[in-house]
């Protein structure tokens, strides 16, 4: 699985949009991009996943550029219970069933 | 209704015991895990189970077994604990990877602190 890279930490003000980047330079053709989050004392969440088009949900976006080396994770709308940890995470869809988990990012919704 | 469950929430104990932790899920998904979170808070895996089929095994210690009476279920059994294993362990469960959406979904966790 490819290696993702994600600042340690973000702020972001209640209401308004979180933009949470990842860089994924070594991602292969047939791997995914997945987004998890960790609320404190919780189990990871699943939030979205991608390949290569933008996905939408209803919790978060995602946009992942057109070479595929990057994508960011967007709350439009975050709130206090949006804290949490936020993880990237590439593998190939389907395999090896494992989740990889890097460092993520603490993102902190401040009132 | 509860997806992934883990029973004991909090488990304080003492070096040297024996201790399970046990795992459920009503998702009737094929595949289910353990990963360990330790205090550095990195989540990693540990065990993964398909259709009662030991598939992943991470280099983990043979004080730790995982036992897996059906489905539905994945128990992780610890021999001997060590002051190292304290940690937070997670139970996942997924559908059978290949079928294309393979979403985890964690339960709430089992502290473990050994004395």
């Amino acid at each position: 699985d490819a290696k993702t890279t994600q600042p340690p930490s973000m702020d972001c003000a209640e209401g308004r949009a979180a933009n949470l980047p990842c860089n994924h330079s070594t991602i292969s053709g047939n791997e995914y991009v997945y987004w998890y989050r960790q609320i404190h004392s919780q189990g990871p969440q699943y939030i979205i996943h991608g390949l290569k088009n933008n996905e939408t949900n209803e919790m978060a976006s995602l946009i992942i550029t057109e070479d595929r080396k990057s994508s960011t994770l967007i709350l439009p709308h975050a709130t206090l219970r949006d804290t949490a940890v936020y993880y990237c995470i590439v593998r190939v869809r389907g395999s090896n069933y494992k989740l990889t988990f890097g460092k993520g990012t603490l993102l902190t919704v401040n009132p | 209704d509860t997806a992934v469950s883990q029973t004991p929430k909090y488990l304080v104990t003492q070096m040297g015991n024996d201790k399970s932790i046990k795992c459920e899920q009503n998702l009737g998904h094929d595949t289910m895990y353990w990963y360990k979170q330790d205090s550095k808070k990195f989540l990693k895996i540990m065990f993964s189970y398909n259709n009662k089929e030991l598939i992943i095994n991470e280099t983990v210690p043979n004080r730790f077994s995982p036992k897996s009476p059906d489905k539905a279920h994945l128990n992780l059994h610890i021999n001997s604990l060590e002051l190292g294993d304290s940690a937070v362990y997670f139970c996942a469960s997924s559908q059978l990877a290949g079928s294309g959406y393979n979403e985890q979904f964690f339960g709430p966790g089992t502290r473990l602190t050994v004395l």
